[in-house]
């Protein structure tokens, strides 16, 4: 069975604080993504990486960085949090390119004080 | 630019009842069109994928209609259960390469 897992479901972090969303699939995928989603705003692509150590901008990566050492592991960055950045984050898997099923993981529900 | 809208924001029926719900889209070139089901406070899951060619699918109590000339889709729900509370997702893909553009999606609540 799919299965992508993300490290935190919820997590609470101050502004200025450096933080790491981890997210890990065993589907032995190339293509792994890091979206946030927002009410009204639906879910926007941060950063994706369709190979280790392969990384590409999405259509909001500012304020973010990414690291993918190893095929199943992709991490999502926040340099410096700040409140804005307090939103849901969903990591996602998929075989090839956009023509392939993406898999989701649960989310990670972060808040910035 | 590449755009997709969904219609209702949110809905409120039934248990039972059946409903519609609508996306349109204006990706170009076409790939491929999936509607996700997200439970609140999870990560969407697959429902069906429709490439250019098909116009009708379904899965279980769900089916989904693609019209590739007027660039719509619709999500039919027979008999709706409970459980179908939830957010539904269009998502179109292009054949540029990795990027799906996303739907605001639609709300639904279904009430016993």
């Amino acid at each position: 069975d799919v299965k992508v897992t993300q490290s935190s479901r919820y997590l609470v972090k101050r502004t200025g604080e450096k933080v790491f969303l981890e997210c890990v699939q065993d589907m032995d995928h190339e293509n792994m993504f890091w979206y946030r989603q927002d009410p009204g705003l639906g879910l926007r692509l941060i950063y994706f990486s369709y190979d280790v150590k392969m990384k590409e901008k999405g259509d909001i990566p500012e304020g973010y960085s990414v690291s993918r050492e190893k095929k199943e592991r992709f991490s999502l960055i926040l340099e410096s949090a700040s409140t804005n950045q307090t939103s849901m984050y969903l990591c996602a898997s998929s075989l090839g390119t956009a023509t392939y099923e993406q898999y989701f993981g649960p989310g990670t529900r972060l808040t910035v004080t | 630019k590449n755009q997709v809208e969904q219609s209702p924001q949110s809905l409120i029926i039934l248990e039972g009842k059946n409903c519609t719900l609508q996306c349109n889209y204006t990706v170009s070139p076409f790939s491929n069109l999936r509607w996700y089901k997200q439970d609140t406070g999870r990560g969407p899951v697959s429902l069906t994928i429709m490439t250019f060619s098909e116009n009708t699918k379904s899965n279980g109590r769900y089916t989904a209609t693609l019209d590739a000339d007027t660039k719509q889709s619709s999500l039919h729900i027979t008999a709706s259960q409970l459980s179908d509370s939830a957010s539904y997702i269009c998502v179109v893909s292009d054949n540029a390469g990795n990027m799906l553009t996303f739907g605001g999606g639609t709300r639904l609540m279904v009430k016993p």
